[in-house]
């Protein structure tokens, strides 16, 4: 079973608009890790956020803001006012640390594919 | 500085021959990771370092042979490659040696294609 689910494949906006990346997930662990991932055309994965699943606590960065519900299993990504560089891919993922997990393992979701248009 | 550093960025090879993929990182990082990506696909684990040990590998083919000579190094040989292979190769490292929630820090990849 997907441990992270990431319905949006892709998402088209143009530039200005406000876009919320969607992230469900699914583990037993009392204790686990949640993650955002942006991974532009060059390749690389740049970390953008950890929480863990003692902090419900929602988090605003410039434009990226991160709303964590632990009552319907979501963490999702909203970019405020979306900018031509923020096309990428993006990726949630989650690490569990309860017993009897694989420690160090992410489960990422398959991705959703932003472009913003200018 | 949260660099990750891996050499080449591009490599071409041919399914006979012997090649390497290098990573470094000078955070202090006790967990060292190799991750194969398909175009369109989320990453996938290959195999975790932790205190320079291999303590996880996702039953990856021999062909596929990871070394960690140091703390601050991690290497991928390659051998006999097929061109499904062909992938971007991804190494990462986390500060605890297993990586629990511990952020992973990627490199920007290895660009391999198996001819």
């Amino acid at each position: 079973a997907q441990k992270v689910t990431q319905a949006q494949t892709e998402i088209s906006v143009v530039e200005k608009e406000d876009v919320t990346l969607d992230c469900v997930y699914e583990t037993r662990d009392t204790t686990y890790y949640l993650f955002w991932y942006k991974q532009p055309p060059s390749g690389e994965l740049v970390f953008l956020i950890r929480r863990n699943s003692f902090d419900e606590q929602n988090e605003i960065s410039g434009r990226y803001s991160w709303n964590f519900q632990k009552s319907t299993s979501s963490f999702n990504f909203t970019i405020t006012a979306s900018q031509v560089v923020d096309s990428a891919v993006y990726f949630c993922a989650l690490s569990e640390a309860g017993r009897g997990s694989t420690l160090g393992r992410l489960y990422f979701g398959r991705g959703t594919q932003l472009t913003v248009w200018p | 500085d949260t660099e990750v550093t891996q050499t080449p960025k591009h490599l071409v090879m041919g399914m006979t021959n012997k090649k390497s993929l290098k990573c470094e990182q000078h955070m202090g990082h006790r967990a060292m990771y190799w991750y194969k990506q398909k175009a369109k696909k989320p990453p996938e684990l290959m195999f975790v370092y932790s205190y320079e040990k291999l303590s996880i590998n996702e039953s990856v083919p021999s062909r596929f042979s990871p070394e960690c000579p140091n703390s601050s190094l991690l290497n991928l040989h390659l051998h006999a490659l097929q061109p499904e292979d062909s992938a971007l190769y991804l190494c990462a490292s986390s500060q605890e040696p297993y990586g629990q929630g511990d952020e992973q820090y990627f490199g920007p990849g290895t660009r391999l294609t198996v001819t």
